[in-house]
């Protein structure tokens, strides 16, 4: 596609379930971060991909966060037994190289508004 | 640790307008900084990326200055219109680090 695309746009579900966000990259985009914007609290970094390889996972708020990417293209964020405080828009964006060491900008998604009832 | 503050937190001028939108951070070892634009229910648009090296960049009606040292970067939009509606966010990366760190955002309204 011509953009970052994240489904689904819009997630409601109860507290204690699991649940599983997507993100397919603009094409040929080796590296993929996931953000999180809270009401308040602005945006957060979470994690980053290098292909399929993530180096530094420091960012995810608790080990109940995990992400991955395969084939280098479509990566997913799956939160589990998600808490209220997990309610938030989650982003994700891509870019040709490792942006920050390339001068390159992050293209963003739409994002998805996850909302834990 | 990195913060990014922006001033105002929101902003409302009359169509026509010019505006200024400040960004500060507090540690000036920074390997660039990008604005960005994000509309109400949508991801971000990135404006412009100023280099650590550079002093601005210009885009149409944008212009962005950064002055390292001081730890300042303003947005200046020239002849505001109302699709300049939206929030603008300010985001440093740090010297070696992948890691975007963002302000709160401005919110600007333009009114027509």
């Amino acid at each position: 596609g011509a953009g970052v695309s994240q489904s689904p746009s819009n997630k409601v579900t109860e507290k204690g379930k699991d649940v599983e966000l997507r993100c397919d990259p603009i094409s040929g985009h080796t590296a993929l971060y996931w953000y999180r914007q809270s009401l308040g609290q602005g945006l957060e970094f979470l994690i980053y991909f290098q292909g399929n390889s993530a180096p530094d996972k420091s960012g995810l708020p608790s080990d109940r966060f995990s992400a991955e990417r395969t084939g280098g293209s479509v990566s997913t964020l799956t939160i589990q037994r998600t808490q209220q405080e997990d309610s938030a828009v989650y982003l994700c964006a891509s870019s040709h190289t490792l942006a920050l060491l390339s001068n390159q900008p992050q293209h963003f998604g739409d994002g998805t508004r996850l909302s834990i009832l | 640790k990195q913060e990014v503050t922006q001033i105002p937190a929101a902003l409302s001028v009359p169509e026509g307008e010019n505006l200024v939108l400040n960004c500060s951070f507090t540690d000036s070892a920074i390997y660039n900084l990008q604005w960005f634009r994000q509309d109400p229910g949508k991801g971000l648009t990135s404006l412009l990326l100023i280099q650590s090296s550079q002093r601005e960049q210009t885009s149409g009606r944008l212009n962005a200055s950064l002055d390292k040292s001081s730890g300042r970067s303003t947005l200046y939009i020239a002849a505001s219109q109302p699709g300049d509606s939206a929030t603008y966010l300010c985001a440093v990366s740090g010297a070696g680090s992948y890691q975007l760190t963002f302000g709160k955002g401005t919110k600007l309204s333009v009114i027509p």
